[in-house]
């Protein structure tokens, strides 16, 4: 199984709304991470984990909260989002995160709409 | 950070061979060479990597500089499915699990 999968697909939520998209991956990969991008530009590093601890968050705004349960698992809660935080959220694995050589696998992403 | 160079768009005739450039003039001896491509509505995809030789898999050959400062992405024969955004990216030792995205080249592919 080389799959990154995403949960939901679509979402559309109001700037007080809670939500939370979910990531999953059954790779034995120990390195996930979070992308954002934004309609026709490339996608931005938010934020890694490896071995299921934070190493890398890329100054990201504390409305955007990471957490990973276990090595399989990648979740982002959203809370009070702008509307500028519409975008394609993406998802990846890696083996390792230190590597220079190892490929990420992402998955298909899930498109956020703030209203 | 060392950054790559790419043009905006190329275009391509189906089944004909296409050479994606790349230019990282201040590339370092350790950063390895990246090629991803994302397809419409869809996540990036690996593609192929290189350090100094040239390498060859089943989606592309990449062609290294022998002085590192530029590559080439070569797709033997462009299909309608080739048409994507592919992006020439550096791997830095140290930050090696940071993809950093340039611009990308917009491939289209026509009949």
């Amino acid at each position: 199984d080389t799959e990154v999968t995403q949960t939901p697909k679509h979402l559309v939520m109001g700037m007080t709304n809670k939500k939370s998209l979910k990531c999953e991956q059954h790779m034995g990969h120990r390195a996930m991470y979070w992308y954002k991008q934004k309609a026709k530009k490339p996608p931005e590093l938010m934020f890694v984990y490896s071995y299921e601890k934070l190493s890398i968050n890329e100054s990201v705004p504390s409305r955007f909260s990471p957490e990973c349960p276990n090595s399989s698992l990648l979740n982002l809660h959203l809370h009070a989002l702008q509307p500028e935080d519409s975008a394609l959220y993406l998802c990846a694995s890696s083996q390792g995160s230190q590597s220079s050589y190892n490929e990420q696998f992402f998955g298909p992403g899930t498109r956020l709409t703030v209203l | 950070d060392a950054k790559t160079t790419q043009p905006n768009s190329m275009e391509s005739n189906e089944e004909e061979p296409v050479h994606l450039p790349c230019n990282h003039s201040t590339i370092s001896g350790t950063d390895y060479i990246h090629w991803y491509r994302q397809l419409p509505s869809q996540g990036p995809e690996y593609v192929i990597h290189g350090l100094t030789s040239n390498v060859n898999n089943r989606m592309a050959s990449l062609a290294i500089a022998e002085d590192r400062k530029s590559s080439t992405l070569i797709l033997h024969r462009a299909t309608l499915r080739d048409a994507a955004v592919y992006y020439c990216i550096l791997r830095f030792t140290g930050t090696a699990s940071k993809l950093t995205f340039g611009t990308g080249t917009r491939l289209q592919v026509t009949l």
